[in-house]
């Protein structure tokens, strides 16, 4: 199975300040068709997760545009340009190029 | 508007089994891939099974391998989640979550099942 690994686990960062997490594949996630799945889910103590990017870089319906996602091949990253406290949860990565789909160990956002 | 609906979950012991359940409406069942992902208590998500839509196909984390498997009813718009051999680390709220283009996009809010004597 593919191993997706974050970094930093532990994301302590100032409100308004930008936030970065970055994410690594064990193999490359460019599928046969060309495209990368490669998704990021936030989530919020106590709730499901919710998408916020697929396919490498497309923002989801009513996702703010302080976040962003980036990257090819086997590294990834998502950008938060200016934190809010409702950013506050866990976020992460998955994988859906290769079966079953995997996910990364998962980055705490805190408000410092 | 799509909802997924886990059920099924429960205490049972070491060694016992359990079939989770999870009822879908809002969209049309078999045209997706479906998931079941699970989260221990504190911990992250880990992807348990997934199955094609037409049930051709099936793919499962080696953690589960040989004890779960997962299946569907198109009919019923119904996909399920047969656990044997429970183990006490198999504890966690197990979510279903429907597939879109080799991604998640909808997650029902899951259902607990506690291993334990």
């Amino acid at each position: 199975d593919v191993v997706m690994t974050q970094s930093p686990l532990s994301l302590p960062v100032t409100l308004g300040q930008p936030a970065s997490i970055s994410c690594r594949s064990s193999q490359s996630l460019v599928y046969s068709d060309g495209n990368t799945y490669l998704s990021w889910f936030h989530q919020r103590p106590g709730q499901s997760p919710r998408r916020l990017i697929y396919k490498l870089s497309n923002r989801d319906s009513g996702v703010p545009d302080r976040f962003s996602g980036s990257g090819s091949g086997t590294d990834f990253t998502l950008k938060i340009s200016s934190v809010e406290a409702e950013d506050v949860g866990v976020y992460y990565c998955m994988q859906g190029s290769h079966w079953p789909y995997t996910f990364g160990q998962g980055t705490k956002l805190e408000i410092k | 508007e799509v909802q997924v609906v886990e059920s099924g979950g429960g205490v049972v012991q070491p060694g016992g089994s359990l079939r989770l359940s999870c009822a879908t409406s809002g969209f049309t069942f078999s045209d997706y891939n479906m998931h079941w992902v699970r989260q221990a208590p504190g911990k992250g998500l880990e992807g348990v099974a997934l199955i094609s839509r037409d049930d051709s196909g099936a793919a499962y984390a080696d953690s589960v391998k040989g004890r779960f498997t997962i299946s569907r009813d198109n009919s019923r718009n119904s996909l399920y989640l047969q656990m044997n051999s429970l183990r006490t680390e198999d504890s966690a709220l197990y979510y279903c979550a429907k597939d879109k283009i080799g991604s998640i996009d909808y997650w029902g809010q899951g259902t607990r099942v506690t291993v334990s004597s």
